[in-house]
């Protein structure tokens, strides 16, 4: 079936990098994304990779895609208390499909000064 | 342009009260989506629509309604609500397209207490 896995809960320290990962089922997906949530507030996409990507950098974020493992991490660079937040993996379940997505449960990163 | 909003941004319901949650966007998106957010349980969709006119059940449908009678509107109604429609509500919304397009834009959310 269709699935999403991350861990619940990372905390780091300022300035240092954060790792989020993601484990997902489904191989047929074209994109896989990354999406932030701060506190009170709504989602808002973060990045995304194309599945025939390895790696994406975008600034202070590095997405990685291991395809053969299912495998997405997203990595901060010098992680600011700003970034403290839930961050969540998602990816349309069939190519083209964007009636739905399906998510991960998110990770919470809090960020330590 | 505001994008997805909400109203209410938060409500205290009675069990077995009814109310309508309002969704709005200005971004001439097709689709629009209904979501329920609780702890530990990530994002789970409740009801979505593919255009004007349509709905479709998600994955935890029981217990609301849903209509789309102008496009940029998606209403989603609890008839008689209960302690376990307690949750954050959020709506999101969608181009019609493929690719990097399904980003799908999200209001701020509403706070629902059931008591």
């Amino acid at each position: 079936g269709e699935d999403v896995e991350q861990s619940l809960f990372l905390s780091v320290r300022e300035g240092d990098s954060s790792v989020i990962n993601c484990t997902y089922t489904d191989s047929s997906s074209t994109y896989l994304y990354w999406y932030k949530q701060e506190p009170g507030a709504g989602l808002q996409l973060l990045t995304y990779i194309f599945s025939n990507m390895d790696m994406k950098q975008d600034q202070r974020l590095t997405v990685l895609l291991n395809k053969k493992d299912k495998h997405l991490s997203l990595r901060i660079a010098d992680t600011q208390t700003g970034d403290s937040a839930i961050y969540f993996c998602a990816y349309p379940p069939c190519a083209g499909n964007n009636r739905k997505l399906i998510w991960g449960l998110g990770t919470s990163l809090a960020v330590n000064p | 342009n505001a994008g997805v909003t909400q109203t209410p941004k938060f409500r205290v319901l009675k069990t077995g009260q009814s109310m309508t949650l309002l969704c709005a966007q200005d971004m001439n998106h097709e689709y629009m989506y209904w979501y329920r957010q609780d702890p530990g349980m990530g994002l789970r969709l409740i009801h979505y629509s593919v255009g004007e006119g349509t709905t479709a059940k998600g994955e935890v449908p029981d217990g609301y309604n849903v209509s789309r009678l102008k496009k940029q509107n998606f209403l989603l109604g609890l008839e008689s609500a209960a302690p376990s429609q307690t949750s954050v509500y959020f709506c999101a919304s969608s181009l019609l397209a493929e690719g990097q397009d399904n980003e799908q834009f999200f209001g701020p959310g509403t706070r629902l207490t059931v008591l």
